[in-house]
């Protein structure tokens, strides 16, 4: 358990679907961040919240849109994707967003495109 | 362009040690991190290096040089439950953490 909880573990949709991956994180951190994991490849920063505003966006297509409403919860919304995004979405959450601190990793959201 | 290198995957027997090596290209460097992650879990912290020398932590330890760009874990007394992938990062001058593949380790018994 390391605080930070995804849902859902896994999902499986079609290109045409919309769906939302979730993330709580219980620390009272005020950071939050997603990562894609795809097989031996490296890990993939796609979005960092800090204090509930965007301080980072890593060219990720637009099919991809965060949401943080507040400092615990963050979400990925997902519309019109592709085949390739199928991979491990991995919300972390950190106190400070610059990095320095340690990552607290939630066990991810599996996802599959057809 | 920066770059994180480590082996993609490793064996060793229980009981043993084994070394995890990870060389860096950072602009800059204000650190690195190794991480571990299990089959299906989340990636948990195991340390942070910023200065040269090692770091020790029960059986795992972490070593940097940053003259060669380099960075070790070391496990000793492996057991079973040490198999996992094993991340290393580098975090560059302005802050941004550069990932690598990960090492994946098997334990034989």
């Amino acid at each position: 358990e390391t605080g930070v909880t995804q849902t859902p573990r896994h999902l499986v949709m079609g290109m045409t679907n919309k769906k939302s991956l979730k993330c709580e994180q219980h620390l009272g951190h005020n950071a939050m961040y997603w990562y894609k994991q795809s097989a031996k490849k490296p890990l993939e920063l796609m979005f960092v919240y800090s204090l509930e505003e965007r301080v980072e966006n890593n060219s990720v297509p637009s099919r991809f849109s965060p949401e943080c409403p507040n400092s615990s919860h963050l979400f990925l919304h997902l519309h019109t994707l592709q085949p390739e995004d199928s991979a491990l979405y991995l919300c972390a959450s950190s106190q400070g967003g610059d990095n320095t601190g340690e990552l607290f990793f939630g066990e991810g959201s599996r996802l599959t495109v057809l | 362009g920066q770059n994180i290198d480590q082996p993609t995957e490793m064996t060793a027997t229980e009981g043993a040690i084994v070394q995890i090596n990870c060389t860096y290209q950072t602009s800059g460097f204000n650190g690195l991190f190794w991480y571990q992650q299990h089959a299906g879990e989340a990636p948990t912290f195991l340390s942070y290096n910023v200065l040269d020398g090692l770091e020790e932590k029960g059986r795992f330890s972490s070593f940097l040089s940053r003259s060669k760009g380099y960075s070790y874990l070391l496990l000793k007394e492996l057991q079973m439950k040490d198999s996992a992938s094993y991340l290393c990062a580098g975090l560059d001058s302005n802050y941004q953490l550069i990932w690598g593949a990960g090492t994946k380790l098997i334990i034989k018994p």
